[in-house]
């Protein structure tokens, strides 16, 4: 079955320093995979995609991913935190069929340390 | 501005009370989610619809329903048989495969 795998429940890390959110993925063929950012209370709001092609994507807010094939991994990257960083961020791959479906991960919760 | 509008923004459920959330979009997305975010557990399908007038049950339908009559609304109902609705739920739209844009949520709240 689909999966999508966040290992870190919780990340802190201090502004300014670099980050990466580790993301991992089951599935039988070159998935779509995406991340998103919600702050709290809020709706989630798409950082990037990768469909195809070159295999370092770029986003908004700084952000960049890298989907590795031989890993099955689509890890978030930023070179300088920012306190304004501080949220959910949810990996999701489309589902296989042509019902649009993501399915997500279970999110890793960001704290920015000043 | 296009965009998916959910309301209202917080909902309070009396015990045994159907209650029903409004989603809303402008994008012109066939294609309507509706998810339930607990603390810890990530974002679950409650139901899809990829088109006017038909609808599928995702991974927790139990307790839910809803209805697709125009394109732009997919509104999701809870209903009493729903045990334990408290909760944050999340609408979405897209247009297949672009990925989805989320409404701004509905807390419940069983009072």
């Amino acid at each position: 079955a689909q999966s999508v795998t966040q290992p870190d429940i919780h990340i802190t890390v201090s502004e300014g320093a670099s980050l990466e959110l580790r993301c991992n993925y089951s599935y039988g063929a070159t998935p779509y995979l995406f991340w998103y950012v919600q702050s709290p209370g809020q709706g989630l709001q798409l950082l990037l995609k990768y469909f195809s092609g070159d295999t370092l994507v770029q986003g908004i807010k700084g952000f960049e991913a890298e989907f590795k094939r031989s890993q099955s991994s689509f890890n978030l990257r930023k070179p300088s935190v920012h306190w304004s960083d501080a949220a959910e961020y949810f990996c999701a791959v489309g589902a296989k069929g042509n019902t649009g479906k993501l399915i997500f991960g279970q999110g890793t919760t960001l704290q920015v340390k000043p | 501005d296009g965009g998916i509008t959910q309301s209202p923004k917080y909902l309070f459920r009396k015990e045994g009370q159907n209650v029903t959330l409004s989603c809303e979009q402008n994008l012109n997305h066939d294609a309507m989610y509706w998810y339930r975010q607990d603390p810890g557990q990530g974002l679950r399908l409650i139901y899809y619809s990829q088109i006017v007038n038909d609808f599928q049950k995702g991974d927790i339908a139990e307790g839910y329903s809803v209805s697709r009559e125009k394109k732009e609304s997919f509104p999701l109902t809870v209903t009493s048989a729903q045990k334990n609705p408290t909760a944050f739920y999340l609408c979405a739209s897209s247009y297949r495969p672009y990925g989805y844009t989320f409404g701004s949520g509905t807390r419940l709240t069983v009072v």
